[in-house]
């Protein structure tokens, strides 16, 4: 069974510029999260899917960032215009739904902002 | 809200050797569950162990167990006969199990296991 994956694996891009972050969860994974580790700090929730719908967006930063999940398989994270304290590793994430919903990690786009 | 402290930056460990990776977290819930990840230097992060709040019998896989103290909030890792790949970023995690389902993260432990 796949695991998760994300593209690109690394992004080096301008202040100002637009960036696009893809997850594809493991197959038949209703829920999807994202998540980001800024300059060797820890991890922190960005937002939640189930399926299409936007469970919990209360951990994005501002409206630069903009996540979308149609047809509920999925997502991309797009940041527009990044800026230099966007520079970090987005993770996505995707469990089942049900007990304990354990979350299976993607191995994380590392974005560059200069 | 909840917060997951570790306060070890950097463990080192000689292989073949046990090792204790320290968390704590602060939440005023009572039902939660705890998890511990590792990220090596490939970066796919993985799940190691998990530990249910209600469960009073700590999580043992293999080589990993967990020192679980509900009324101290401590969650600790214990890697017994250490291994060369064991060497890894490892986080400690907590999940709400009433009010979302989103992780909350420790900053990491970074383990160097030396030959």
């Amino acid at each position: 069974e796949a695991g998760v994956t994300q593209f690109p694996s690394h992004s080096v891009i301008e202040k100002g510029q637009t960036v696009t972050l893809r997850c594809d969860p493991i197959s038949g994974h209703d829920n999807l999260y994202w998540y980001r580790r800024v300059m060797g700090k820890e991890i922190k929730f960005l937002l939640h899917f189930v399926k299409e719908s936007k469970q919990d967006e209360s951990g994005m930063p501002n409206n630069r960032f903009l996540a979308e999940r149609t047809g509920g398989t999925y997502s991309t994270l797009k940041v527009q215009p990044a800026e230099l304290e966007d520079s970090g590793v987005y993770f996505c994430a995707s469990s089942q739904v049900g007990y304990l919903e354990t979350q299976y990690f993607g191995p994380g786009t590392r974005l560059l902002v200069l | 809200a909840q917060t997951v402290t570790q306060s070890q930056p950097e463990m080192s460990v000689q292989e073949a050797e046990t090792v204790t990776l320290s968390c704590t977290y602060d939440t005023s819930e009572s039902d939660y569950y705890l998890f511990w990840y590792k990220q090596p230097p490939s970066r796919q992060m993985i799940l190691v162990i998990r530990q249910e709040a209600y469960k009073q019998q700590n999580a043992t896989e293999n080589r990993f167990s967990v020192n679980f103290q509900k009324a101290a909030k401590s969650f600790s890792l214990k890697i017994s006969d250490s291994q060369l790949g064991d060497a890894a970023m490892y986080f400690c995690a907590y999940r709400s199990a009433t009010s979302g389902s989103r992780l909350t993260f420790g900053e990491g432990t970074q383990l160097t296991v030396n030959p």
